[in-house]
């Protein structure tokens, strides 16, 4: 069964400093597809950054980046240069590639980003 | 915005009473998809609507019912209601399965916390 593992319920960082959020994954599908979503205290869900199974590149999207090591099975976050607003939970998720699109979550990181 | 709608934001109901939750989808997404999060817990996938017919079914009590209609929008039927129901409950609506379209992300709407007395 597919299971997405994220083992920090909680991180401290400095403004302006760098983070990472880790994520492990495990899966015996070829194709798959894993995502990063923030969730800031108001709740909504908002989505980050993707990383295809067969990407060759790390993913990246402004101050975010995904340190995607295959072999590993783990798909840590890089968030650079933290802001007070990236205070939030941040939950990492992977799609099943077959029939459904749905996406599994992890349990989420709480980030709090101090001054 | 997501362009995905839920109402109601906010519903405080008593045990045993039944609440229906709505979801209309992004413009064209074929695809809903209900969550629930409860205090300080992940989502936890309860069903998959694909086109009105059900797709995939995950954790989802049998007092919990679903069901998408000809114009896509989705219901959550929530019924005989217990304290551990309450929960952020969550739609989210992508396009095509299979991830034929982009990355697959699914779009999130803002979420119908429900509070049970």
């Amino acid at each position: 069964a597919q299971k997405i593992t994220q083992t920090q319920p909680g991180m401290f960082v400095q403004e302006k400093e760098a983070v990472t959020l880790d994520c492990t994954y495990d899966t015996s599908d070829p194709s798959y597809g894993l995502f990063w979503y923030k969730q800031p205290s108001s709740g909504e869900m908002i989505f980050l950054i993707y990383q295809g199974s067969y990407d060759q590149q790390n993913a990246t999207e402004g101050r975010y980046s995904l340190n995607f090591q295959k072999a590993r099975k783990s798909a840590n976050l890089v968030i650079s240069a933290s802001q007070l607003g990236d205070s939030a939970m941040y939950f990492c998720a992977m799609r099943e590639p077959y029939n459904t699109d749905k996406l599994i979550f992890g349990t989420g990181t709480r980030l709090q980003v101090f001054p | 915005d997501s362009g995905v709608t839920q109402t109601p934001k906010h519903l405080i109901t008593a045990t045993g009473q039944r609440v229906t939750l709505r979801c209309s989808p992004r413009s064209g997404d074929l695809s809903v998809y209900w969550y629930q999060q409860s205090l300080d817990q992940g989502l936890q996938f309860l069903i998959q609507y694909y086109n009105g017919e059900e797709r995939a079914k995950g954790n989802i009590l049998e007092r919990f019912s679903a069901q998408q209609f000809p114009d896509l929008h989705s219901e959550l039927n929530l019924s005989s209601l217990e304290l551990g129901d309450s929960a952020l409950y969550f739609c989210a609506s992508s396009g095509d399965v299979g991830g034929t379209e982009g990355t697959g992300e699914l779009f999130f709407g803002e979420g119908s916390r429900l509070t049970v007395l």
